[in-house]
């Protein structure tokens, strides 16, 4: 069955980073475009990014531009987030989630999600 | 920049119908947005309700359906059980690959 699995999580201090994985199972990944989606605590969903089933193409929520990065790596069925210059207001659980569209479709949606990993920032 | 709107909470009796609507601080929403609707009880991941619109995902119950109603996309619940007692978040696609969730709909069954 699908899985997704994320992990790297932790408390680290603002203005560090801190890299994100999610560990994919049961498809075939590398088929697949997949979301990082966040939720701080107490608080609603909010989309961070998305990456194309071939890694070529990404886009990422306005706030989290130019501090995130996803990637992939489809030999290993893992996604990244790569986050720099953490502030306090990054406090959340991340959230990976998967498209349901197969390349070389979007469905503009998400099915499948992980149970997600916490991120706290503080000093 | 453009807000998705959703009701922060409503409450719906045992066996009643409920919808819950998401709308645009600007514009209207329509079948091009790919409206779809996500349930969250406390402590777990988000399940996927509907997507594009008015297609259930597998394995959710026909009492759950998706629609456009008016200028909005719509969750309505017919049939209301106390297990769906539950946040709901629609999410709407903006173009360009960029995603906006609404901020959530309490749904209490009393």
């Amino acid at each position: 069955q699908v899985q997704l699995v994320e992990s790297g999580g932790g408390v680290v201090q603002p203005g560090r980073s801190l890299r994100l994985s999610c560990a994919a199972s049961g498809f075939t990944f590398s088929t697949y475009g997949i979301h990082w989606v966040r939720q701080a605590p107490g608080k609603g969903l909010e989309w961070v990014a998305f990456i194309w089933y071939d890694g070529n193409t990404k886009s990422y929520a306005d706030s989290m531009k130019g501090r995130f990065t996803i990637s992939r790596d489809n030999s290993k069925n893992t996604l990244y987030l790569q986050m720099h210059s953490l502030r306090v207001e990054d406090t959340a659980t991340y959230y990976c989630t998967r498209d349901p569209g197969r390349k070389p479709t979007v469905q503009y949606c998400f099915d499948y999600w992980g149970q997600g990993t916490l991120v706290t920032v503080s000093s | 920049q453009t807000v998705v709107t959703q009701e922060p909470s409503f409450s719906v009796s045992p066996g009643g119908t409920v919808t819950l609507t998401c709308g645009l601080s600007s514009g209207s929403v329509s079948t091009g947005y790919y409206p779809s609707w996500y349930q969250q009880t406390p402590g777990q991941a988000p399940r996927t309700l509907i997507y594009d619109t008015n297609i259930r995902s597998s394995g959710v119950p026909d009492r759950f359906s998706g629609s456009i109603l008016g200028n909005k996309a719509a969750l309505t619940i017919t049939g209301a059980q106390a297990d769906d007692e539950s946040d709901y978040y629609c999410v709407l696609y903006m173009g360009s690959g960029i995603w906006v969730f609404g901020g959530g709909t309490k749904v209490t069954v009393l």
